[in-house]
């Protein structure tokens, strides 16, 4: 019984690179959605799918991209990583009006 | 705009007495306002919910009052146990789902 699952784990990228963090759930949510967690800030809303084909902006969507070509999968980018970036990272799906989160992804650009 | 807020980063509390938690909000289209509990290296866990057209929902030790005139929601834990220590967040979702800042619940047995 899976239910959300990141990856990967942890993640050191340099200011400039790129990357994609994956997720993917297996409870047929149509909801997902990504959160970024930083001390004092609580989880902020970065983008968010209300199905296959649907992506919507949160409340910090600048300098990611997201794409949601399945129900199962809604993997979030960064095209160009910045230190502003650092942070760890919640994937989440949810069926109203519970979310069920992943584990999470701890991201570092140096 | 920081739509769900927590005001007290941390809170302390001996081991058999209430813990309360608070949260205020300022959009009134939320329809449901929750709790998750937060270990550290852990994503964080659903607790307990409650819908905008209640003002108490109770689980077990955990019960969640909402004052809509007041935006202002509260989660009670009785009674509080060392195992409770973790963050919690208030969140509340319309479209979307939003959260608070978080508070960090210390129970000392």
């Amino acid at each position: 019984n899976a239910g959300v699952t990141q990856t990967p784990k942890f993640q050191v990228l340099k200011t400039g690179q790129s990357m994609t963090l994956q997720c993917a759930q297996d409870m047929n949510h149509e909801y997902m959605s990504w959160y970024r967690q930083d001390p004092g800030m609580g989880l902020r809303l970065i983008h968010y799918s209300v199905g296959a084909g649907i992506t919507d902006q949160g409340e910090v969507p600048n300098g990611y991209n997201v794409s949601r070509s399945t129900t199962e999968d809604f993997p979030l980018r960064l095209l160009s990583a910045a230190p502003s970036q650092t942070s760890v990272y919640f994937c989440a799906s949810a069926r109203e009006p519970e979310a069920f989160f992943g584990q999470g992804t701890r991201l570092t650009v140096v | 705009d920081q739509q769900v807020k927590q005001n007290s980063p941390s809170l302390s509390v001996q081991e058999g007495r209430i813990s309360i938690l608070n949260c205020d909000y300022t959009n009134s289209m939320f329809d449901y306002f929750l709790w998750y509990k937060k270990y550290p290296a852990e994503g964080p866990t659903f607790l307990i919910s409650i819908s905008s057209i209640k003002d108490k929902n109770e689980d077990g030790r955990f019960t969640v009052f909402l004052n809509k005139s007041a935006k202002h929601l509260s989660l009670h834990i009785v009674p509080s146990q060392p195992g409770d220590s973790a963050v919690y967040f208030c969140a509340a979702s319309d479209r979307d789902m939003r959260f608070g800042a978080g508070t960090r619940l210390t129970v000392k047995p």
